[in-house]
């Protein structure tokens, strides 16, 4: 079945930084698009970036523009996001996604995202 | 970007009540919305996609409907499972893939 596992979050001050992994099992990791979702506490969902399934497009919020970065292993099925120069808004649970649909079908990218993963919580603060 | 905006932002609700949760994009997104269920301290699940398109697993008491900018999730007869915070999203026009602010079903 498929999974997805985050890790690394945790408190960091202001400024500083992380690297959120997610490890993926369960499907073929090298077909699909990756995403990033937040959730601030008490907010609602805020995609933050997004990965093709073969690295050749990344994208990301402009609320993260310039400080955090996607990327992927498909030899490790692992999923990241390096998150420099943090504030306090960017306090959330950070979750992994899978894009639904494959590269190569006609709604690749169209068709939301199907499985998450359990959460990883982020606090910035002093 | 394309804006999301779900009405009501929250309700009240009996089991076996009929729900009807409304989503309005800021401009045409034709069929290409998603809606997902949360419940708390718990990951998105995803209902339904393509507007109408249930997700493998997912109750038919779920259904969606609606297309260009005017969306409608559909619960049939209210469940104690159910109760949740339900979001709208589009993939359409994308990046940002945007969601609605969410709509929360309580207990009445």
């Amino acid at each position: 079945q498929v999974q997805l596992v985050e890790s690394g979050g945790g408190v960091v001050q202001p400024g500083g930084s992380l690297r959120l992994s997610c490890a993926a099992s369960g499907f073929t990791f090298v077909d699909y698009g990756m995403h990033w979702v937040r959730q601030a506490p008490g907010k609602g969902l805020e995609w933050v970036a997004f990965i093709r399934h073969d690295e050749s497009s990344k994208y990301d919020a402009d609320s993260v523009k310039g400080r955090f970065t996607i990327s992927r292993d498909n030899s490790k099925n692992t999923l990241y996001l390096q998150m420099n120069s943090l504030r306090a808004e960017d306090t959330a649970v950070y979750y992994c996604a899978k894009d639904r649909d494959p590269f190569g079908s006609a709604t690749y990218l169209k068709n939301g995202f199907d499985y998450w993963g359990q959460g990883t919580l982020v606090t910035v603060s002093s | 970007d394309i804006q999301m905006t779900q009405s009501p932002s929250s309700l009240s609700a009996s089991v076996g009540d009929r729900v009807t949760i409304t989503c309005r994009a800021s401009q045409t997104i034709v069929r290409y919305l998603n809606w997902y269920q949360q419940k708390p301290g718990k990951a998105p699940r995803l209902l339904i996609y393509h507007s109408t398109i249930l997700q493998s697993g997912v109750p038919s008491r779920f259904s969606g409907s609606g297309s260009g900018t005017d969306f409608t999730l559909t619960i049939t007869s209210l469940q104690p499972e159910d109760f949740a915070t339900y979001y709208c999203q589009q993939s359409y026009n994308t990046p940002p893939w945007t969601f609605g602010q969410g709509t929360k079903v309580e207990i009445e």
